[in-house]
C-alpha cells in the first residue's frame, strides 16, 4: 500500500520551517526522501534505515519512528530553492523495491 | 560518468502502436527500476530488476514488458499502446534498496 504523506501542499515564506510526514501501514525497513522540481527527475535527499540514526545535512534533516511506521522530513529556514514536490519511498525488509508516497508540494515565496 | 540515460525524451504514439523505451546506466548498479508518473501524481513502479536475467513485476505491469540481458541496459517495451499509458516514464538504478536511486531524465509519452 502507498505511504500517505501530509500535508498534501504547503506554502511558506522564505526562512520559515516545514515538516513533511510520511506514514505507512506496513513495518518499514528503510525510508527514502526525494525532491522533484517541475519537469525534472526526482533527486535523492537522504535515506533512513531501521535501527539507524537520524540523518541530516545543512538545513534538511529527517527522523524515522519504527514503532509508528512514520518518517518526518524537517526543512529549517527554508530557501527558495527548496520549492518542489517531496516524495518519501518506503521499503520493507527483504523487498528490493520502494513504494513511493503521495507527495507533498512545497512552495517557498520571497 | 553519464549516470542514467533514457531515450527518447519525447514520443507521440498512435493507439495500437508499439515502442521501446531505452534505459542505460554506467554505474555498475545491479538494481534497475521503471516508474511511470501521471500528471500531478506520484511514482508507480512498473517493473524492476535485481540483476542481469532477473526481472519482476511492480504495481502496474499490465501493458508493458522488460528484459535485462546486461547490467547496463533495461529497456521497457510497450505493446499495443493505449491512451491510459500517456505518462512520464522514469528509469532508475541503485546498488540496492538501502542505497539511493539515481533517476534518468525521463521520457514523456503521449498516446493519441
Amino acid at each position: 500500500q502507498q505511504p500517505v504523506q501530509s500535508p498534501q501542499a504547503v506554502i511558506l515564506r522564505e526562512g520559515e520551517d516545514a515538516v513533511i510526514n510520511c506514514s505507512s501501514s506496513k513495518a518499514l525497513y528503510s525510508v527514502h526522501w526525494y525532491r522533484q522540481k517541475h519537469g525534472e527527475a526526482p533527486v535523492f535527499l537522504m535515506i533512513l534505515l531501521k535501527g539507524g540514526e537520524q540523518k541530516g545535512h545543512e538545513k534538511i534533516s529527517a527522523s524515522f519512528n519504527e514503532k509508528k511506521q512514520q518518517s518526518s522530513l524537517y526543512l529549517t529556514a527554508s530557501q527558495l530553492s527548496y520549492s518542489g514536490t517531496y516524495f518519501c519511498g518506503t521499503g520493507d525488509f527483504g523487498n528490493e523495491k520502494l513504494t513511493f508516497g503521495t507527495g507533498t508540494r512545497l512552495t517557498i515565496i520571497p | 560518468n553519464a549516470g542514467v540515460t533514457q531515450t527518447p525524451k519525447f514520443r507521440i504514439l498512435k493507439i495500437g502502436q508499439s515502442m521501446t523505451l531505452q534505459c542505460t546506466q554506467d554505474m555498475n548498479h545491479n538494481y534497475m527500476y521503471w516508474y511511470r508518473q501521471d500528471p500531478g501524481m506520484g511514482l508507480k513502479l512498473i517493473y524492476y530488476s535485481v540483476g542481469a536475467g532477473i526481472t519482476d513485476k511492480g504495481e502496474v505491469p499490465n501493458g508493458y514488458n522488460v528484459s535485462r540481458s546486461t547490467t547496463e541496459d533495461f529497456p521497457l517495451r510497450l505493446e499495443l499502446a493505449a491512451p491510459s499509458q500517456t505518462s512520464v516514464y522514469f528509469c532508475a538504478s541503485s546498488y540496492s534498496q538501502q542505497y539511493e536511486q539515481y533517476f534518468g531524465p525521463g521520457t514523456r509519452l503521449t498516446v493519441t
